[in-house]
């Protein structure tokens, strides 16, 4: 079965600081999306991704998917507050209509101010 | 804007109840989704409907059961809560189409279940 493994894990930065975080798959990915969640709340849908090579940008949120690599980054630019939370990765399984999507594990970010 | 709502925020049960959560979306979706989401685990899928009264089970359906009598409205059961079920539970839907831009999931804003 498909796996997606976000790495790290967690991250601290300070206020204004730029950070990456990845998402990589275990198998082909037929489409990328990016949510993020505040503590205790449901998900909001960020951004997602079909195509190899293809970015996206919103605000200061910019993602990426690497097709080759089976990969995603997504980049935040000068970290704020507001950025905190939790950001989730999730992936079709397959090509399908059921709209099936595997998740990665998290990754947790904190902004210092 | 797709709504996507859960009958309760938190909740707190005994061990061996029988617990219902209900979800319900306004946007005539085909799928619907049960998650729970334990840290360091991510969403882990437990059931899913692709349609009315259909369901198939996810990747960890034990202690649970799904029923989805109409569209709009899928349910959660744990037909005897244990104290391993305690965990964030997370409904989602999502048209159906055979593209990945059709298969975004909306996500309602989650039950926080202990069991006690």
């Amino acid at each position: 079965s498909q796996e997606l493994e976000q790495s790290p894990q967690s991250l601290i930065v300070q206020e204004g600081k730029n950070l990456t975080i990845n998402c990589t798959s275990s198998k082909t990915l037929y489409g990328l999306y990016w949510y993020k969640q505040k503590y205790g709340e449901g998900l909001i849908f960020l951004m997602m991704l079909q195509k190899g090579g293809e970015e996206k940008s919103h605000e200061k949120i910019t993602a990426k998917l690497d097709e080759k690599k089976q990969q995603s980054s997504l980049h935040i630019t000068a970290s704020q507050p507001s950025h905190a939370g939790i950001y989730l990765c999730g992936a079709l399984g397959s090509p399908s209509n059921t709209g099936k999507l595997i998740f990665g594990q998290g990754t947790t970010l904190q902004v210092k101010p | 804007d797709v709504k996507v709502t859960q009958s309760s925020r938190y909740l707190v049960k005994r061990t061996g109840e029988k617990v219902f959560l209900e979800c319900v979306q306004d946007m005539d979706h085909e799928n619907m989704f049960w998650y729970r989401q334990d840290p360091g685990l991510g969403l882990r899928l437990i059931y899913f409907s692709y349609d009315v009264k259909m369901k198939e089970k996810g990747d960890i359906p034990e202690g649970y059961s799904v029923s989805r009598e109409k569209k709009e409205r899928f349910s959660l059961i744990l037909e005897s809560a244990s104290t391993n079920q305690t965990s964030m539970y997370l409904c989602a839907s999502s048209p159906a189409g055979a593209t990945s831009s059709y298969n975004e999931q909306f996500f309602g804003p989650g039950t926080r279940l202990t069991v006690l």
